[in-house]
Order: C-alpha cells, then structure tokens, then sequence
C-alpha cells in the first residue's frame, strides 16, 4: 500500500540552525500538508501546497519557514533559523483530490529537537 | 470555545467491550469529519471517513455524524489490548488545500 514517507525520523540541531525536513508524497497525490505536534500537544496545521505554490498557511508558518517541490517526488520543509520552541514532531501529508474525498494520509514524522 | 473538543481520557474499557469516543466542532461549515488513530510517539493513521449524517460503519469501528449538533462519535466494538491508542477527532472545509483542525484526542485504555 502506497505511504507518505519522511527522512530523517530524528533531526537534532542547535538554536539558529538551519534544517530541511524531507517527504516523499504517496505518488498520486496532489496536495501536500505539514503539520506539527509539540509534546503533549495536539496536531497543528502549518502549510498546504498544490501546484507549486502555497495553498494555505497557519499564523505559525512564519517567515523562517519555507516549503518547496525540488522535483516530482520530494517535498521540503526548510526552518531557517530554529528556535528552542520549534521542537515538535513534524509531519508531512497528503491526498488525492481526484478522489472526491479529503482524507490526507500522514507520513510517519520527524522529530526534530532544537538545543 | 475550541474548534475540536474531545474528552482527553483516559477511556478505559475491558476487552471485547464497545468503546465510544466522543467529539464536538465549532465550525458549521465544516464538511469532512476524520478520526485518526495516534500511537504514543507516532503519526496519525487514518481509520475512518465521514461525509453526511449518519452512520459509518468499517468492520469493528462506526462514525457517526450528526451536523446539526457538530457532534461527530466513533463506536470501536469487541475492543482489543492493540485498540489502546490516542483517538482524534478531526473536521475540514471542503476543498482539498483545506486544513484538517485535530481535537487533542481521547486516549484509550482496553484492559486484557
């Protein structure tokens, strides 16, 4: 059965670095989310893509956060400059519009820790 | 008033028992209705679906659906021990840049 899946599962990376989150979207899919979850927290929506641009983005979806489709498989999620409270596990997703339904299949997450 | 309210649990229930997990929206023009399955310390797995008022059933697990009262429930019946897990109850817009807004899930206990 096709999955989303997401390298690295552990990033780990001190305050002001730089980091990409990488995804490979399930192959049919056309739109792509990421979403966060902090411990203990619930799953937060950050951005949604389709068609090589932006679709939606949330209020934490700042500035030091950018996605991008380098090629027809991979989809990233660059921070430019963490931040102690970008600690999360971070999630990529996606779905298939042609199905007419909404369901958005969930990698299985990165977990980034910022020291 | 939060967007997805859930009860946090924990729900527990002996095995083979029903359990029933509960959940209510703010948003009225929500359209889609998801409850996900979250294992402690992995992703989200989708496990059921749910358009229109009414009843959903997919082998063990129902949704049901009730819009006027933006109260969404999952049944899981003949609970079993691999069951205990976080449930989330999630709603979206329709349209499929839409984002799904999660409740902070209901977590299950099934005691053996």
């Amino acid at each position: 059965e096709p999955e989303v899946t997401q390298t690295p599962s552990h990033q780990v990376t001190q305050m002001g670095q730089e980091v990409i989150l990488r995804c490979v979207p399930i192959s049919n899919h056309l739109y792509f989310y990421w979403y966060r979850q902090i411990l203990g927290q619930k799953v937060e929506f950050l951005v949604s893509f389709y068609n090589n641009e932006i679709s939606e983005k949330s209020e934490i979806f700042d500035d030091q956060f950018s996605v991008e489709r380098p090629d027809g498989s991979n989809f990233t999620l660059k921070i430019r400059s963490t931040k102690l409270e970008d600690s999360a596990m971070y999630f990529c997703a996606s779905s298939d519009p042609g199905t007419g339904m909404d369901e958005q299949y969930f990698g299985p997450g990165t977990r980034l820790t910022v020291t | 008033q939060k967007e997805v309210e859930q009860n946090s649990g924990p729900l527990s229930v002996p095995e083979g028992a029903i359990a029933s997990l509960n959940c209510t929206y703010s948003d009225r023009v929500s359209q889609s209705f998801f409850w996900y399955r979250q294992y402690s310390g992995k992703s989200p797995e989708l496990i059921m679906s749910i358009y229109s008022n009414g009843d959903k059933e997919d082998g063990r697990f129902t949704a049901q659906l009730n819009k006027a009262s933006q109260y969404v429930s999952l049944l899981i019946r003949d609970s079993q021990p691999s069951d205990s897990a976080t449930y989330l109850c999630a709603v979206k817009r329709s349209g499929g840049y839409q984002k799904v807004t999660f409740g902070t899930g209901t977590k299950l206990q099934v005691i053996p």
